[in-house]
């Protein structure tokens, strides 16, 4: 059975300061892939970034920065020098494309809220 | 266009309505997908279509009727609904079933 934890419910920082968002996942298969989502508060799901597990190079996109250790079945997340318009619930999520009919079936964590104070 | 847009945004129902939550997508993707999500929950995976067939229905109430019209919309039918399906619901498509999802802003349910 698959299954996503992240244990931080809600975090909270002022602007400017660095934050991570943990996840850490499960799975008894090779091949599956990893996302984050960000859900504003207006509600759609806003698609971060979507790594495989044969890919454990870290990656960096502008002050969005993951971190993926399949050692440790974690798949973190930081935002350097966070701003008021990250405040939002970011969700991280786990696909096994291989072994289930439908593809493309996530499983998702809880959800960590953000908010980012000015 | 990158946009997944689904009408209405908002929606009150009594338990005896039908109703018909509408999801349109104008990318060519050829799997759209209905999730639920209730508050402070993630989402939660109701039905997927693949070139416009269902493939999975995650044992969901026959109450909620999915249907897919042609590859750019996706309708879910609802029908003698509880209070307790009160949600967010929210479209996706993909490019096929093993890309990622782009979601749709939703529609808010209460069923009074």
């Amino acid at each position: 059975a698959q299954k996503v934890t992240q244990a931080q419910t809600e975090i909270s920082v002022v602007e400017k300061e660095d934050v991570t968002l943990d996840c850490v996942y499960e799975t008894r298969d090779t091949t599956y892939y990893l996302f984050w989502y960000k859900q504003p508060p207006s509600g759609e799901l806003v698609f971060l970034i979507r790594r495989n597990s044969f890919d454990e190079q870290n990656e960096i996109s502008g002050r969005y920065s993951w971190n993926f250790q399949k050692s440790t079945s974690s798949f973190n997340f930081t935002i350097t020098a966070s701003q008021v318009v990250d405040s939002a619930v970011y969700f991280c999520a786990l696909s096994d494309p291989l072994n289930n009919n439908a593809g493309n079936m996530l499983t998702f964590g809880g959800g960590t809220r953000l908010m980012v104070k000015p | 266009d990158t946009e997944v847009t689904q009408t209405p945004k908002h929606l009150v129902m009594g338990m005896t309505n039908k109703k018909s939550l509408k999801c349109e997508q104008h990318m060519g993707h050829r799997a759209m997908y209905w999730y639920k999500q209730k508050a402070k929950k993630p989402p939660e995976l109701m039905f997927v279509y693949s070139y416009e067939k269902l493939s999975i229905n995650e044992s969901v109430p026959s109450r909620f009727s999915p249907e897919c019209p042609n590859s750019s919309l996706l309708n879910l039918h609802l029908h003698a609904l509880q209070p307790e399906d009160s949600a967010l619901y929210l479209c996706a498509s993909s490019q096929d079933i093993y890309e990622k999802l782009f979601f749709g802003s939703g529609t808010q349910l209460s069923v009074l």
